[in-house]
């Protein structure tokens, strides 16, 4: 089955810096979602990216495709304390409901 | 507009025992989505239901079961729990068309002694 890889596994950065982590897939992926899960909570969506070449940004987060597809990535700006917690992305597999879920990447904000 | 629930949030129970748990989707939404959480393998789809029947389903064993009501609410079953199936369980709604994106509750946590 398709499989997703995310990267890297966590980062450590100082409040205020920027954030990039990517995505890849062994597949062309049509869509890619991208979610953060804090520590005892569901996973929130953060955006949802369906159109290849374009940025989407939701406040501070911005998504794009990579240039195969088969990739994206997730650009936080002056990140803060509470964008500490564990970063999903995800792409539908099989059927468009049956999403496939990378490892994670834990964010992890220094003051 | 009130977002997905789920109960319990906490469960414990023994080996060989069974269990239910519950997810209200979001109003209006047809499609609820189960899916298993553990650290060693993360997050795996365990199946899906759309308007009482269930569209897809993932590669977990007959023990895993679920239904969905006429209001969209939905329940799955475990029986004859494992130490295993110790996990976060996640269920998410979505409207069930051709968008993708789903929307998540905080999850029940079952833990089996």
């Amino acid at each position: 089955g398709q499989q997703l890889n995310q990267s890297p596994q966590s980062m450590f950065i100082q409040e205020g810096e920027d954030v990039s982590m990517n995505c890849t897939s062994s597949s062309i992926f049509n869509t890619w979602l991208w979610y953060k899960q804090d520590p005892g909570e569901g996973p929130v969506l953060l955006i949802a990216l369906y159109k290849a070449g374009e940025l989407t940004s939701n406040g501070r987060l911005t998504a794009q495709f990579g240039i195969t597809r088969k990739d994206s990535f997730l650009n936080i700006s002056a990140s803060i304390p509470s964008d500490v917690g564990i970063y999903f992305c995800a792409g539908p597999s099989g059927s468009a409901r049956q999403l496939t879920f990378g490892s994670g990447t834990q964010l992890t904000v220094l003051p | 507009k009130a977002g997905v629930t789920q109960t319990p949030r906490y469960l414990i129970k023994t080996r060989g025992q069974q269990v239910t748990l519950s997810c209200s989707p979001i109003s209006g939404h047809r499609s609820v989505s189960w899916y298993q959480q553990t650290p060693g393998q993360g997050l795996q789809f365990l199946f899906e239901y759309f308007s009482e029947t269930q569209r897809n389903k993932g590669n977990f064993p007959g023990r895993f079961s679920g239904r969905q009501f006429s209001n969209s609410r939905s329940e799955m079953n475990v029986s004859t729990l494992e130490l295993g199936d110790s996990a976060l369980y996640l269920c998410a709604s979505s409207f069930g068309g051709v968008t993708y994106e789903q929307y998540f509750g905080p999850g029940t946590r079952l833990t089996v002694t």
